[in-house]
């Protein structure tokens, strides 16, 4: 299977604390993406980083991506109960037209 | 406009029954595509659509039939599916296929 795979599984933090999700991925890519996804509903882009690029950022997010370990990860800063969801790595495999996604990490943030 | 959408957002069929899932959107996206997602689990790529010509299809059974129409309709027509077909179907589209997805909230279809 392509399928990257993501740590941890579950996640539950504080409010205000800040929340560190992992990807690895198999294939050579273009591109890394993280979404996110609210209960059983459509999944929402949060960030793109291209494989030349080593950190990105987005508002409280903060996206690292390093080719030689095939691996990025995705730091969300002082987080809040709203960001409570299901976070996926994706990532192209190289490939032009489809996207390959990761096991997730469910995040559960306390208020 | 970003919207992605799709109709019905609940579908409950026999195994039997014909039925058609749609997706709509107006962003001039020429790749579209249908994941079908179970509980706790990513989503799985069924088909791509590349300017209207299916250009993927991940081995999906026959009893999945897409459609595309024109560039801003895709649709997905089932018939004769099984219990375990049952899960959240989702739709997407992209400008280009390894660029940011877009997608729709999703079909929550139940097979009894």
């Amino acid at each position: 299977s392509q399928q990257g795979e993501e740590d941890p599984q579950a996640l539950s933090i504080q409010e205000g604390e800040n929340a560190t999700m992992n990807c690895s991925y198999k294939t050579s890519i273009n591109n890394l993406q993280w979404y996110r996804q609210n209960s059983g509903r459509g999944l929402v882009h949060l960030i793109l980083i291209r494989s030349n690029e080593r950190e990105k950022h987005s508002g409280r997010l903060r996206v690292t991506l390093d080719t030689s370990k095939k691996s990025s990860s995705l730091l969300i800063t002082a987080s809040r109960a709203a960001d409570t969801a299901s976070y996926f790595c994706a990532t192209d495999g190289g490939a032009t037209n489809k996207l390959i996604f990761g096991t997730g990490t469910l995040l559960a943030v306390q208020p | 406009d970003t919207e992605v959408t799709q109709t019905p957002k609940h579908l409950v069929m026999g195994m039997t029954n014909k039925k058609s899932l749609k997706c709509e959107q107006h962003m001039g996206h020429r790749a579209m595509y249908w994941y079908k997602q179970k509980a706790k689990k990513p989503p799985e790529l069924m088909f791509v659509y590349s300017y209207e010509k299916l250009s993927i299809n991940e081995s999906v059974p026959s009893r999945f039939s897409p459609e595309c129409p024109n560039s801003s309709l895709l649709n997905l027509h089932l018939h004769a599916l099984q219990p375990e077909d049952s899960a959240l179907y989702l739709c997407a589209s992209s400008l280009k296929g390894y660029e940011t997805q877009y997608f729709g909230p999703g079909t929550r279809l139940l097979v009894l």
